[in-house]
């Protein structure tokens, strides 16, 4: 596997179901986030983890916990969604220090019924 | 907080045409990036900016950070039918840190054969 990974591609739930986003990146970068992006907003960010401390937080609702175990992965733990929660879910990394750019994976289709 | 205006909404324009759009913002951004995302997947970077005034050439796209770093321009030169898709701004306030991007709403370019 190569550059950022995402599973599962597509995730239909119900609003009491728990479920979890996985991300995964290989271009040993010490830094990862998650966005939302739903139809006609623009990418809204949630969390950031530098090396493997949360460091931001958005005001995300509690219904969405994130978990960073090390610098290579990251979850989006999903508890008692909203049908309003339905989007595309991204994750991308950066390295913290060398410009910081960030590589995207191909986001987890998300649909809350 | 902070928004970005990109401008245009949405492109039409015949193969092989010059293709220009911009963002513009209240607050000053020290890095500004430009992504492309292809229905299904998650932004691809194009071009990253790093001092304003700078001016950063890939293959046919060139990309300026203006010199206020309030704005910048994404020009696509000599349109092909694989530069459809959807352009997206982004600035991050603190260069080389673990900061999220906030992103432009995105410019949708459709190539007219």
């Amino acid at each position: 596997e190569t550059g950022v990974t995402q599973t599962p591609r597509h995730l239909v739930m119900g609003m009491t179901n728990k479920k979890s986003l996985k991300c995964e990146q290989h271009l040993g970068h010490n830094a990862m986030y998650w966005y939302k992006q739903s139809a006609k907003k623009p990418l809204e960010l949630m969390f950031v983890y530098s090396l493997e401390e949360r460091v931001e937080n958005n005001s995300v609702p509690s219904r969405f916990s994130p978990e960073c175990p090390n610098s290579s992965h990251l979850f989006l733990h999903l508890h008692t969604l909203q049908p309003e929660d339905s989007a595309l879910y991204l994750c991308a990394s950066s390295q913290v220090g060398q410009g910081n750019e960030q590589f995207f994976g191909p986001g987890t289709r998300l649909t809350v019924l | 907080g902070q928004q970005l205006n990109q401008s245009p909404q949405s492109m039409f324009i015949q193969e092989g045409e010059d293709v220009s759009m911009n963002c513009t913002s209240s607050s000053i951004f020290n890095t500004w990036l430009w992504y492309k995302q292809d229905p299904g997947e998650g932004p691809v970077l194009l071009i990253a900016l790093y001092k304003a005034g700078e001016l950063t050439s890939n293959g046919r796209l060139t990309a300026q950070f203006g010199i206020t770093r309030k704005d910048s321009f994404l020009n696509i030169s000599a349109s092909i039918p694989s530069d459809v898709g959807i352009y997206f701004c982004a600035g991050q306030r603190i260069g080389g840190g673990a900061d999220g991007l906030t992103f432009g709403k995105g410019t949708h370019l459709i190539i007219q054969p």
